[in-house]
């Protein structure tokens, strides 16, 4: 079974620039979350869909952030414009509806450097 | 709201046993996991409880909740130096429509095992 792909792996871009991060979760699953990991964190979740639907965005800065999930599959998660402060890591991951557990599988994740 | 704390470092001997603690504030939490984080990569599920239960033993690995307490603890037995990586504790609150499936991430617990 794949993983959850995601892709860059890696970008540096300059403050006040836009930066667009892709996801591709797990086959299947319908529900698929982005996280921000800052270094020395925790992750901390930015946005949570279920099929083509947002569940939960209220730690989303939603001035800057903005996320979407065409077809129930893919998802692309947008910056603009980027802050020094939005130097992090993204992760996506994705769970299979009606796993009891919840269980969440993660992506590689996109390390993101804004200078 | 809720919080989930880590103690930050742990350094262990190689073939000894690794305890790594966690506290938690959500008495509705329903689920609580462990993460590893290895350099450069996502979070690799290693185990979760069921809030009702008090132990769950996975090959190495031993999972012990005290609900009155709200502790959670992961010993590993015969830590290996594969082991070292950064452990996460999560919880998932009982289930509602803005929280299905929600996780809530300590800072993470970076293990080093040493030969």
């Amino acid at each position: 079974e794949a993983g959850v792909a995601q892709s860059p792996r890696y970008k540096i871009i300059e403050k006040r620039q836009s930066v667009a991060f892709w996801c591709n979760p797990i086959s299947g699953h319908a529900t698929l979350y982005w996280y921000q990991q800052i270094l020395g964190q925790g992750p901390k979740l930015l946005i949570q869909f279920q099929n083509n639907g947002v569940v939960d965005d209220s730690q989303l800065p939603k001035d800057r952030f903005s996320a979407e999930r065409l077809k129930g599959v893919d998802s692309t998660l947008k910056i603009q414009p980027a802050k020094l402060e939005d130097s992090a890591v993204y992760l996506c991951a994705s769970s299979f509806l009606g796993v009891p557990s919840y269980e969440q599988y993660f992506g590689p994740g996109t390390r993101l450097t804004v200078t | 709201g809720e919080d989930v704390e880590q103690s930050l470092f742990l350094s262990v001997r190689e073939g000894d046993s690794s305890v790594i603690n966690c506290t938690y504030t959500d008495s509705s939490s329903t689920y609580l996991y462990w993460y590893k984080q290895e350099p450069g990569a996502g979070l690799q599920l290693l185990t979760y409880i069921f809030s009702n239960m008090d132990m769950k033993q996975d090959q190495r690995l031993t999972v012990l909740l005290n609900k009155k307490d709200k502790h959670l603890s992961l010993r590993i037995a015969d830590t290996q130096t594969g082991d070292s990586a950064i452990y996460f504790c999560a919880e998932t609150p009982l289930m509602t429509t803005d929280s299905w499936g929600k996780l809530q991430f300590g800072a993470g617990t970076q293990v080093v095992v040493t030969p």
